[in-house]
């Protein structure tokens, strides 16, 4: 059984440039978030999908962000015309349906994409 | 605004000791807490609590849920240098919603 895979795992990249990120689930894990965390703080909720589904998306998630699950199974987090403040670990997680009535379900996390914006 | 604050954030220890990481909570229609411990990389999933499971155990580290107080608490006993590493607690919360609010984490050191 793998785990949540993410790809690239690091990403320079020159300010107001495009980059892409990819998050490949735990097989048939239904449901699938990005998050976002820089030093000293824990990871912050962007936007999470029930198969191909985006379901909720935080303030956070500005213009410049998208995401995309087009088949219900991997996922894209594209930023365009990055800026210094994107700088930071971009996390994905999946979650398999356990309980729908109190939603608790367990989130697993993958290795992150650490981007960096000179 | 939900908030989840870990205290302290960081804590040296000598191999051998016991600790006690703390976390409190202030959010909208709580749901489950969870604990994470992150080395280098990716978080991985330690204890869920929720109000019929308050209390879990796995080998040297244990977790108790106080809904009261509207805290939790992660132990660890007979720390080993493998033990260091940020733990992390998040809370499910709100109606419906589906991402885990985080707190700032709580960086462990054990030194021989």
């Amino acid at each position: 059984d793998t785990g949540v895979s993410q790809d690239p795992r690091h990403k320079i990249t020159k300010r107001g440039q495009n980059v892409t990120f990819r998050c490949d689930p735990i097989s048939e894990h239904n449901r699938l978030y990005w998050y976002r965390q820089t030093l000293g703080q824990g990871p912050e909720f962007l936007t999470y999908f029930q198969n191909e589904a985006q379901l909720e998306k935080s303030r956070l998630l500005s213009d410049r962000f998208s995401a995309e699950r087009p088949k219900g199974s991997f996922s894209t987090l594209e930023i365009q015309r990055t800026e210094q403040g994107d700088s930071a670990m971009y996390l994905c997680a999946s979650s398999p349906i356990t309980d729908r009535v109190i939603s608790t379900d367990t989130q697993y996390f993958g290795p992150g994409t650490r981007l960096t914006v000179l | 605004e939900d908030k989840v604050v870990q205290s302290p954030l960081s804590l040296v220890v000598h191999e051998g000791d016991t600790v006690t990481l703390n976390c409190s909570y202030e959010v909208t229609n709580f749901r489950s807490l969870l604990w994470y411990k992150q080395e280098k990389k990716a978080p991985t999933f330690l204890f869920m609590l929720t109000s019929s499971g308050i209390e879990k155990k796995s080998g040297r580290l244990s977790s108790i849920l106080d809904k009261k107080e509207l805290s939790s608490i992660l132990n660890i006993t007979a720390t080993q240098t493998g033990d260091s590493a940020i733990y992390l607690c998040a809370v499910y919360s709100g109606a419906g919603s589906y991402q885990l609010t985080f707190g700032k984490g709580t960086k462990l050191s054990v030194i021989p």
